[in-house]
């Protein structure tokens, strides 16, 4: 079956430190990949995606390359951003089954000053 | 943007009660809406599909007794916890796709049920 793994949280950061949250996933066919934020007290919302092999997703200066042979889909921002603290969840959806989607567990992110 | 809109946000209930949770996407219609529950430390994991003027379609495991989907109108989908115990206590979550607009589909904000 479908499954998403993330690391474990909470990252800890100081603010312009450089984040990673890894991501690998097990699918079947070439799902797409998501990550998603969620802020205290707010619903989800998508941060980025990418539909295809080396594809990179980008927004908000957080990135993620889509890579195939490593099954990996790793978030990437160089210099974060005490706005930035809140749970982000890697996730994929299976071509052709609409928008249902297989979440990892999230990885709170907290930006210290 | 649009906005997925769940009604209550959190909500505290005695077991054997039922509960009611809403899902209404604010401006535009979804024909098909998710509603997931989340366990502390762990993922979302999809519930059901949400079919509007039909049955919802359950995954694997869930109760459909249990959690009772409703789709009346293109804008609203209700999950009730029937019957409720301690351990449906979870974080419920609703997603709705636009129909119009080939897009991802959007979030509610989510709803904390506490079952004493």
């Amino acid at each position: 079956g479908n499954s998403v793994t993330q690391m474990e949280g909470p990252v800890t950061l100081s603010e312009e430190a450089f984040l990673t949250i890894n991501c690998t996933y097990t699918a079947t066919g070439y799902p797409s990949l998501f990550w998603y934020v969620q802020y205290p007290g707010e619903g989800l919302q998508l941060l980025l995606k990418a539909t295809k092999a080396d594809d990179k997703g980008s927004n908000k200066g957080f990135e993620a390359t889509y890579r195939k042979e490593t099954t990996s889909f790793h978030l990437e921002k160089g210099s974060v951003q005490v706005s930035d603290s809140a749970v982000y969840f890697c996730a994929l959806r299976r071509t052709g089954t609409a928008s249902k989607l297989t979440f990892g567990t999230g990885t709170r992110l907290q930006v210290t000053l | 943007g649009a906005v997925v809109s769940q009604h209550p946000s959190w909500v505290i209930c005695k077991s054997g009660t039922s509960v009611k949770i809403e899902c209404r996407s604010l401006d535009f219609q979804a024909t098909t809406m998710f509603w997931y529950r989340q366990f502390p430390k762990q993922s979302l994991m999809l519930m059901a599909t949400s079919n509007e003027g039909s049955k919802a379609t359950y995954e694997q495991g869930v109760e459909k007794d249990k959690f009772l989907i409703n789709h009346a109108s293109l804008t609203l989908s209700t999950l009730t916890v029937t019957s409720a115990h301690p351990e449906d206590s979870s974080f419920y979550i609703c997603s709705a796709r636009p129909d119009s607009v080939d897009t991802e589909a959007f979030f509610g904000q989510g709803t904390r049920l506490t079952v004493v």
